[in-house]
Formats: C-alpha cells, structure tokens, sequence
C-alpha cells in the first residue's frame, strides 16, 4: 500500500474557528511532512517530523501546530486562521528524512478556505 | 531558501508531439534532483530521483537527464498523448542533503488531442 490518505478533502473554516487536517500512510515511512500550495505557486515546507518528533518548523506561524501521535499519523491543528490562510496543505512521507534520494509519497491534499 | 527554476512555466503540445522541459538548480552541494508529476485533483506523484552527474533515466515514454556541474536537469516526453498532461515539479533537498525539498514552479503541460 503506497497510499498516503488526507482528510478532509475540503474544508471551510470561519477564523474563530478550531478545526484539525489528519493525514495517514502505512508504509512504515518515519519522515512525514506538511506542505502548504497556494494557487500558481509550487508547495512550500512547513513542518517535518522525523521518527514522531518534530525536526523542522519553517517559521510557521503558532496558529498552525503540527501533531505526530505515532509513526502512520500526522495532524496539522488549526486555530484562528486568517483568510490569506487559505491554500492547498499537502501531506507527504518518505522512508527516512536523511536520505534526500528517497522519493517523498503525497497525499492529494486538503482544500482549506478561511472565511 | 534555495532557488529552484523551471521553463517553460506552460506548453502545449499536439498528441504524438515530443518535448522537453527544463530544471535549474544551484551547482554547489549537490544530493538529488527530484521529478514529480502532478494531474489535476490527484496527489503529486514521483517520477524520477536522480543523485549522479550524467545520470539518465526512463520510465516509459518519459525520460530525464541530470547535469550537476551546470546545475540543469531536462525532461523529456517521447511521443506526448492526453494522459500526460499535468504540472511537472523538480525539487531540489536543502542545504544539509536532507529530504526537505524545495520545489520549483513547474511545467503546466497540455497535450491536445
């Protein structure tokens, strides 16, 4: 199974507003990672974990916590988002984060608007 | 942030045409060069990782060549049919050779019937 599952699909969140994005693969990957895509632009890395810990934060704004509550989950929590929040978030995984040659498995994302 | 350049950012081909894409990246510290397909409403989907200079590769009709001296990489898609339109993305891991990857704008490619 090389899956990576995202969910939800889509979601539309007011900025008073908690809400969480879950992510999940069983490929026994221990590098998962959460990208960020707004329109015409390529995805940008915000967090990564590395073996359930986290291991880079790109300077990601605190109304965004990352959680990794094992090795085949990741959640991104959400709270008191502003609209220029609104994007595609894409999770990914990879067997490990120290080998840059091991190609990185891809969610099909989550579309995120902030009313 | 390391910059990572694709052209052409859009092409159109005719069905059965050939083509080519291209990837700029920095020369210095090089660990992998990565190729990632992306159709519409589906996920991101590896093609290639490529770690040696000169390195060739082929998957079907689509092929990529790696050149780390100048820092280049080309795609290229033998024969194009409808199914290959999608957004390429190369990717480039940061500075420490880990797997963070820095993606560049890609390639938006039609293939017209």
């Amino acid at each position: 199974d090389t899956e990576v599952t995202q969910t939800p699909k889509h979601l539309v969140m007011g900025m008073t507003n908690k809400k969480s994005l879950k992510c999940e693969q069983h490929m026994g990957h221990r590098a998962m990672y959460w990208y960020k895509q707004k329109a015409k632009k390529p995805p940008e890395l915000m967090f990564v974990y590395s073996y359930e810990k986290l291991s880079i934060n790109e300077s990601v704004p605190s109304r965004f916590s990352p959680e990794c509550p094992n090795s085949s989950l990741l959640n991104l929590h959400l709270h008191a988002l502003q609209p220029e929040d609104s994007a595609l978030y894409l999770c990914a995984s990879s067997q490990v984060i120290l080998v840059s040659s091991y190609e990185q498995y891809f969610g099909p994302g989550t579309r995120l608007t902030v009313t | 942030i390391l910059n990572v350049e694709q052209s052409p950012q859009s092409l159109h081909v005719q069905e059965g045409d050939s083509t080519n894409f291209t990837c700029s990246f920095p020369s210095s510290n090089f660990y992998a060069l990565h190729w990632y397909r992306w159709e519409t409403a589906k996920s991101p989907e590896a093609l290639f990782v490529m770690t040696l200079n000169g390195d060739e590769k082929k998957k079907g009709r689509i092929s990529a060549t790696l050149n780390t001296k100048e820092g280049y990489s080309y795609l290229y898609i033998k024969g194009s049919q409808p199914e290959d339109s999608a957004t390429y993305l190369c990717a480039f891991p940061d500075q420490t050779g880990a797997n963070n990857l820095f993606f560049g704008t890609g390639t938006r490619l039609t293939v017209i019937p």
